[in-house]
């Protein structure tokens, strides 16, 4: 199946300092990723989609300026956490969408993001 | 708003036994269904899909998948589960509207015991 990555996998930063986490589509180009939020032992949180060229459509809950999402190209996605608080740490997983016949979902393999 | 249940959220298995998880959802027009699977340590994995025609879906590893339409259910199943099925298992729903988001419900852990 298509492979989309993450970078960092983890990243430990301090309070009040930004974070970027990187998407990439590797081997199609994703007009459309998500980023999304999960919580130990809970499901997937959608937070925000992100069009390519376009501004992100967030979720309902989600501050935009907190979470800054840049859709810059076809395979490449990224989200800054803006002076991150410790109720941000969290595992954060993009996916990317295939538009081709496939028309599936891939997802990253997640970042593990811890604020102290 | 979509909606999408899971009602086991634990599920314990001896190897060979048959394993079917509920899967609801709540729309009411066109939609797309998945189930994913996340390995211990791993990231998502695609099982199976359903888009149209055949409601019995066929994935990888053995599993299958009924869309039953009237019941709004997306049940996965397998016929004999393995110790190496142990993860955990998410229903998704995408609706045909323009917003085209994955849904998800909140994801059944399995454990396979030898």
């Amino acid at each position: 199946g298509a492979v989309v990555s993450q970078h960092p996998s983890r990243v430990i930063c301090k309070s009040g300092t930004s974070v970027k986490i990187e998407c990439r589509s590797l081997d199609f180009q994703a007009t459309t990723m998500f980023w999304y939020r999960q919580f130990p032992k809970k499901s997937l949180m959608l937070m925000a989609t992100s069009n390519e060229g376009s501004k992100a459509t967030y979720e309902q809950g989600v501050e935009k300026d907190k979470f800054l999402i840049n859709h810059a190209s076809l395979t490449l996605s990224t989200l800054t956490v803006t002076s991150a608080h410790p109720e941000d740490s969290s595992f954060y997983i993009c996916s990317a969408r295939d538009s081709s016949l496939t028309d599936t979902q891939y997802f990253g393999p997640g970042t593990r993001l811890t604020v102290l | 708003a979509q909606s999408v249940s899971q009602h086991n959220h634990h599920v314990i298995l001896s190897e060979a036994a048959s394993l079917e998880l509920g899967c609801n959802y709540s729309y009411g027009g066109t939609v797309n269904l998945f189930w994913y699977v996340q390995y211990p340590g791993q990231h998502l994995q695609l099982l199976l899909k359903y888009f149209s025609g055949d409601p019995l879906v066929k994935g990888i590893k053995g599993f299958e998948a009924e869309f039953i339409k009237s019941k709004f259910s997306f049940n996965l199943r397998k016929p004999s589960v393995q110790w190496s099925d142990t993860a955990e298992y998410f229903c998704a729903v995408r609706s045909g509207g323009a917003t085209n988001k994955l849904i998800f419900g909140t994801g059944t852990l399995l454990a396979v015991q030898p």
